[in-house]
């Protein structure tokens, strides 16, 4: 079970835009910034947002990040093929003093 | 930028390793790092960071007296010393940078440690 709720998954058909939602607490995202990875499979995660909604140099823009509270979403607009992945989010909890991910979303694209 | 993990086995239940990830790209003396396990098919784990000159650490409470993360800026290396290993410290472990304070952004490709008898 972990601090941050994330559906295990989602769908959309190309060119749809799909949206994950992250929610947490006061302790982890109602105070620290959040991150949003991509794990591919058999990959290493790869970081697509960072500081709620900043995009790091080459990841596409139709990817976005926002945070209001103590959730966090990432959408994905213009959905592709190659979208098809896990999607973590991440953030800093005070409470426990450590780094906390998601369960992770895992996107199909049909 | 390039991590590289290495020293990830098969060890005994009770037993203990090294693991080294090698970095390169990028002024190492300057970043702080983390380690995130990850068992296969599962989601991620965070594990441990430390700062950049080494002297902050912070620790999982499932890995907390059993594990210890070192950094070597001399030699660009990031080491995880695990000891008195459980079967459920099974998984893949990464090493990662962190991005001044907000989080790992790259990271090293894995390495796998199983914990069986």
């Amino acid at each position: 079970q972990s601090v941050l709720t994330q559906a295990p998954s989602a769908s959309g058909t190309p060119g749809q835009r799909v949206t994950i939602s992250c929610s947490g607490s006061s302790s982890n995202i109602g105070s620290n910034t959040v991150n949003w990875y991509q794990q591919l499979p058999g990959t290493a995660p790869k970081l697509l947002i960072h500081s709620n909604n900043q995009r790091p140099s080459g990841v596409p823009d139709r990817l976005s990040g926002s945070k209001s509270g103590t959730s966090a979403s990432l959408a994905i607009s213009g959905l592709q093929s190659e979208d098809e992945a896990d999607y973590y989010c991440a953030a800093w909890d005070d409470s426990l003093n450590g780094y906390v991910f998601g369960i992770g979303t895992r996107v199909t694209v049909l | 930028v390039q991590l590289v993990e290495s020293g990830g086995g098969s060890v005994q239940p009770g037993g203990s390793l090294r693991l080294s990830c090698a970095a390169s790209g990028f002024t190492f003396s300057s970043y702080w790092m983390h380690w995130v396990r990850q068992v296969p098919g599962k989601g991620l784990v965070w594990v441990s960071r430390i700062n950049s000159d080494g002297r902050n650490t912070r620790y999982a409470d499932s890995v907390k007296g059993r594990f210890t993360i070192s950094k070597d800026n001399a030699k660009n290396t990031l080491y995880l010393q695990m000891n008195s290993l459980r079967v459920e410290d099974t998984a893949v472990y990464y090493c990662a940078r962190d991005l001044y304070g907000v989080g790992p952004d790259f990271w090293g490709q894995g390495t796998l440690v199983t914990v069986s008898s």
